[in-house]
């Protein structure tokens, strides 16, 4: 296991289409986390889970924004109804409880919406 | 709430030479953690160092070391003896402890480095 993968690496779709993208975290990161960050921007924070349990999720993410870790291992993200301001890296992130100081992040999905 | 400041939008070093990459933040919080992550252009966010509130010491790792001044509220980055693979963007982050052992981080806006060879 050599990191955080996250597919597709780019995604481009029409608005009012709905897209799902996936992470794999670092197999024995019980954390994991879904970011946002826009050009020019730092990362913002979406949601949270540890093992299967979604813990906070932030305001940013509208009832179109749904995440899953059915089985605690890879989680995935789905936007519905695409709108143009969804168009964004999306990151995600994983940690273990054990050795909390370090997050490692995947290398994104980059959306388009056209 | 939590706050990152990063008032360096982008900044210029020779090549060998060491560079400071500004950082500030607000919190009322009396545990938290201070992190840099470097992102190239390939986009992935890489962790450089990290240094927590009770720390004495600052944190250090290879050529980039953290100055932590609590009072101040700053968690500069040193980067020292720069490479042309460290042009990128460079993020200030801050970790916030919640409860459930939840722990959110904030991001700052980023500082873009530049090293001219």
């Amino acid at each position: 296991d050599t990191g955080v993968s996250q597919d597709p690496r780019h995604k481009i779709t029409k608005r009012g289409q709905n897209v799902t993208f996936r992470c794999d975290p670092i197999s024995e990161h019980n954390r994991l986390y879904w970011y946002r960050q826009t050009l020019g921007q730092g990362p913002e924070f979406l949601t949270y889970f540890q093992n299967e349990a979604q813990l906070e999720k932030s305001r940013l993410l509208s009832d179109r924004f749904s995440a899953e870790r059915p089985k605690g291992s890879f989680s995935t993200l789905e936007i519905q109804r695409t709108e143009q301001g969804d168009s964004a890296m999306y990151l995600c992130a994983s940690s273990s409880s054990l050795k909390s100081t370090e997050a490692f992040f995947g290398q994104g999905t980059r959306l388009t919406v056209v | 709430a939590q706050k990152i400041t990063q008032t360096q939008p982008g900044m210029f070093v020779q090549e060998k030479e060491a560079v400071t990459l500004d950082c500030t933040y607000d919190t009322s919080d009396q545990s938290y953690g201070l992190f840099w992550y470097k992102q190239p252009s390939s986009g992935e966010m890489i962790f450089l160092i990290y240094q927590g509130s009770y720390d004495e010491q600052n944190a250090t790792e290879g050529r980039y070391s953290l100055n932590f001044q609590k009072a101040r509220k700053s968690a500069n980055l040193v980067i020292s003896a720069s490479q042309l693979g460290d042009s990128a963007m460079y993020f200030c982050a801050m970790r916030e402890f919640l409860s459930g052992g939840y722990q959110k981080v904030t991001f700052g806006t980023g500082t873009k480095l530049q090293v001219i060879p």
